[in-house]
């Protein structure tokens, strides 16, 4: 079974641009969570998707938005892209996304850097 | 909110020797704890979680977690440490949101060090 895989693996963007990640669980999952990890804060939670909707979402500005498809594919989006937005981005994968009984599955990762 | 606090940022170990890492939490319900260990350049990998079924939960790798409520306490321990251990581990607690549905909330980890 392939695992989580998130696409690019890297990125480098300028301040005021904007930016996509790429997600696609784990055949069969259909809970999609996206954390974002820096050396200072360590991982933060973004969002939650489940069948498409946003199920639960961290305390990120407006900036940070994300979408979920039919076949569980996952997106996120960052808007007008500032330096603090440097970080590597995890995604993580679950049947249903209940985290108290499920494995979560986590990506590799896109490292984006903002210059 | 449910919170972790990490006790270092980085525990440096030889190899062989006792690997202790720290985790308290903060919860207003009983809690459900994880470890989770990144390797370099990879996801996070569950290394153990506690549901209540036991307060010694045994996990990947031979790493082992007691669950201690008197001191709000979940350390990871390995009675031997190995070269291949060496990456950085998180404790993460379960926190309900408005929504009612759970996330996990992560601590800022630690980066184990293992030298020969």
């Amino acid at each position: 079974k392939a695992g989580v895989t998130q696409t690019p693996r890297y990125l480098i963007k300028t301040r005021g641009q904007q930016v996509t990640l790429s997600c696609s669980p784990i055949s069969g999952h259909r809970s999609v969570s996206w954390y974002q990890q820096t050396p200072g804060q360590g991982l933060q939670f973004l969002f939650e998707y489940f069948s498409e909707t946003q199920r639960n979402k961290g305390n990120f500005p407006g900036r940070f938005s994300g979408r979920q498809f039919s076949n569980s594919r996952s997106e996120m989006n960052v808007s007008t892209l500032e330096l603090g937005d440097s970080a590597l981005y995890l995604c993580a994968s679950s049947p249903v996304g209940r985290v108290t009984d499920e494995k979560l599955f986590f990506g590799s990762g896109t490292q984006l850097s903002v210059l | 909110a449910q919170s972790v606090t990490q006790l270092g940022s980085h525990v440096s170990v030889s190899e062989g020797a006792l690997v202790l890492l720290r985790c308290n939490y903060s919860s207003s319900v009983p809690p459900y704890l994880f470890w989770y260990v990144q390797y370099p350049n990879q996801g996070l990998q569950l290394l153990l979680k506690y549901t209540s079924a036991a307060t010694l939960v045994k996990g990947i790798n031979g790493f082992e977690a007691e669950f201690k409520k008197s001191e709000t306490s979940f350390h990871l321990t390995k009675p031997s440490a190995h070269m291949s251990d060496a990456a950085e581990y998180f404790c993460a607690v379960s926190d309900t949101s408005v929504s009612g549905y759970s996330t996990l909330t992560f601590g800022k980890g630690t980066m184990l060090l293992v030298s020969p």
